[in-house]
């Protein structure tokens, strides 16, 4: 019962670094999504996908790209890390559809850009 | 907007206190409405949800009641155990759409930490 699996669980940039935030679910669901944790922000979304090929904006999307081939797979990729996107990374994934929308999340990236 | 507003914390019970976290929200539709926590170190779990008006949710003695007619979904329990300290979410979404749209992608409040003293 792995559920929703991150890695790496912690991570230390330097400003410019590139690097990728893994995110993989063996329930089957089509709904994944990026959220990053701030104190006394809460979570804010970044991407979604509601399906393989399918991905769009959240709320903080800028500095960060996304891609979905796979149904299991939705890595996060940063280009340029930048001091700003310190914070902690939560990928959470849901069914799609009426009633279907709790969603599960793995157990977050903690990342530090210096 | 769709938007989530809860109680700033810290709040600091005793153990055996009632906790009463307040959560109202702004929605188009009829939106689900989600409690979730966090304890130190690890993700968020979904604790309770309500999918409509009058709906409670419940769960590990904690309850919660989507109130339409004042936009709110309180979370309360009757007496706390220290294991129950964790950060706790208010959160909101629509129907997770079969293609496309953001409607089902959850708006979070900004989080009440509890912490339960012996």
């Amino acid at each position: 019962n792995a559920g929703v699996t991150q890695t790496p669980k912690f991570q230390v940039l330097k400003t410019g670094q590139s690097m990728t935030l893994q995110c993989a679910q063996d329930m089957n669901h089509e709904y994944m999504s990026w959220y990053r944790q701030d104190p006394g922000m809460g979570l804010r979304l970044i991407h979604y996908s509601v399906g393989a090929g399918i991905t769009d904006q959240g709320e903080v999307p800028n500095g960060y790209n996304v891609s979905r081939s796979t149904t299991e797979d939705f890595p996060l990729r940063l280009l340029s890390a930048a001091p700003s996107q310190t914070s902690v990374y939560f990928c959470a994934s849901s069914q799609t559809g009426t009633g279907k929308n709790i969603q599960y999340f793995g157990a977050g990236t903690r990342l530090s850009v210096l | 907007g769709d938007s989530v507003t809860q109680m700033e914390g810290p709040v600091t019970l005793s153990e055996e206190a009632f906790l009463t976290i307040n959560c109202t929200y702004t929605a188009t539709g009829y939106p689900s409405l989600f409690w979730y926590v966090q304890y130190p170190g690890e993700g968020l779990q979904l604790l309770l949800k309500a999918t409509k008006a009058d709906d409670k949710g419940s769960n590990k003695g904690f309850e919660a009641t989507y109130r339409k007619e004042t936009t709110s979904f309180h979370l309360e329990k009757g007496s706390v155990q220290v294991s129950d300290s964790a950060v706790y979410f208010c959160a909101l979404s629509g129907r997770v759409p079969l293609s496309g749209g953001s409607q089902g992608n959850l708006i979070f409040g900004k989080g009440t930490k509890l912490s339960v003293k012996p």
